[in-house]
Formats: structure tokens, C-alpha cells, sequence
């Protein structure tokens, strides 16, 4: 079946420690892009790509890196210097970076800090 | 910067009962417009989308949206609601010059009683 696979679906890591979350498609989309969301706030953009080894920041970027070093995968790393991570992260792609296109989601990794 | 309004935050209705929710956006040029639905456990999902052409869309499961320019707005309607209409629903735009990036609503919750 083609889609995006996020793993894990759950994550927990200890404060100031660095987590690195999954997101691998098989749709041979070339954007991909990382959302958060927190109950109440909708989804918020953190990166996106439009092609392999380029990215670039969203509206929330700080305290998160990416890398795009394959088509299919676009790894997010939750760094110690986000202040709030916990949060559900979803990743989404679509066919290209166009405005009329649509993005297709994954199931989402549900991040818990402690 | 182009941003996207909800109006309700949760909604409450009877089985049977009518639904529109709104959705306002803000930018003054070419936008695509898409409503996306969340189910309980469940990834983020394509309800519909509107392009260009007749401004009423039709989507899955007997929903449609109105796109009306003059009132920057695409406000989702359903006549009879079901018990698996149950989700959150959350309005996007992507708007031409934006780089391709969905901007979401906060969301709307809702609540259908069986």
C-alpha cells in the first residue's frame, strides 16, 4: 500500500535529551513537510522540502532540525533547545511543492517530554 | 501573512441534525481551499478541496463546501449528520506566492449525540 509511515507512534524522552522521528513515503512525492499540533492551535508548519537536499523553515522552526538526504524520507529531530515538545507531530507529502495540490498525512507520532 | 479563522471550536448536534461549519481566510489573491477531517485514532484525511470552477464542492460521505470570494470564506455543510460524522474538522488554504504551504484553521470539534 502506498502512504506515509511515521515512526514511533508514541516517543517519550527525558528533558534535554535530542529525539529524532521518522517519516519515510512511498507515494514518490517530492514535497514533504512537518506539522505540529497541540489541542486548540490547529496545525502549525515547522519544515518543509520541495526536493532532495533541500528544505526550508516554517512558521515554528526554532529548536527543531530536518534532513532530506532521500526522496522518500524526511527525518525530523526534536533538539533541547524547543522549549514545549510535547506534542503530536505529523508529516505530510505531495506530489510537488505546487499550491494546487494535496498533502497526504501520516498517522502522526505523539511526543511526551517528562 | 495569510491566515485561516474557524469559527466554532466544538460543536454539538443531534444525529439527523444540519451542520456548517465556517471558515474564513485571509489573502487577497488566488487561493486553493481544502477541508480536512480527523476521526477519533485516525490520520488527517482529505474531505474536499476546491481548485477553481463551480465554487460548490462536493465531497465524501455527503459533504459539501461553498467557496464565496466576495466573503473570503468556505464554509463546510452537511443536511443530516451521522453519528461517524464525529471528528475534527480543520479549513486550509494554500495560497498562490505562499512556497505551497497549507495554512490551517485551529480546528473544530465535533460532537454528533446518536
Amino acid at each position: 500500500d502506498g502512504g506515509i509511515t511515521q515512526s514511533p507512534k508514541y516517543l517519550f524522552r527525558k528533558e534535554g535529551q535530542n529525539v529524532t522521528l521518522s517519516c519515510e513515503q512511498n507515494l514518490n512525492h517530492d514535497a514533504m513537510y512537518w506539522y505540529r499540533q497541540d489541542p486548540g492551535q490547529g496545525l502549525r508548519l515547522i519544515y518543509y522540502s520541495q526536493i532532495v537536499n533541500d528544505f526550508q523553515k516554517g512558521d515554528i522552526a526554532e529548536g527543531y532540525s530536518v534532513s532530506r538526504e532521500k526522496k522518500e524520507s524526511f527525518p525530523l529531530t526534536v533538539t533541547s533547545a524547543q522549549k514545549n515538545p510535547t506534542a503530536f507531530y505529523l508529516c505530510a507529502s505531495s506530489i510537488d511543492g505546487r499550491v494546487d495540490t494535496e498533502a497526504f498525512f501520516g498517522q502522526g507520532t505523539r511526543l511526551t517530554v517528562v | 501573512a495569510q491566515s485561516v479563522s474557524q469559527h466554532n471550536h466544538h460543536v454539538i448536534l443531534s444525529e439527523a441534525a444540519s451542520l456548517e461549519l465556517g471558515c474564513n481566510y485571509s489573502y487577497g489573491g488566488t487561493v486553493n481551499l481544502f477541508w480536512y477531517v480527523q476521526y477519533p485514532g485516525q490520520h488527517l484525511q482529505l474531505l474536499l478541496k476546491y481548485f477553481s470552477g463551480d465554487p460548490l464542492v462536493k465531497g465524501i460521505k455527503g459533504f459539501e463546501a461553498e467557496f464565496i470570494k466576495s466573503k473570503f470564506s468556505f464554509n463546510l455543510r452537511k443536511p443530516s449528520v451521522q453519528w461517524s460524522d464525529t471528528a475534527e474538522y480543520f479549513c486550509a488554504v494554500n495560497a498562490w506566492g505562499s512556497q505551497g504551504n497549507l495554512i490551517f484553521g485551529k480546528g473544530t470539534k465535533l460532537s454528533v449525540k446518536p
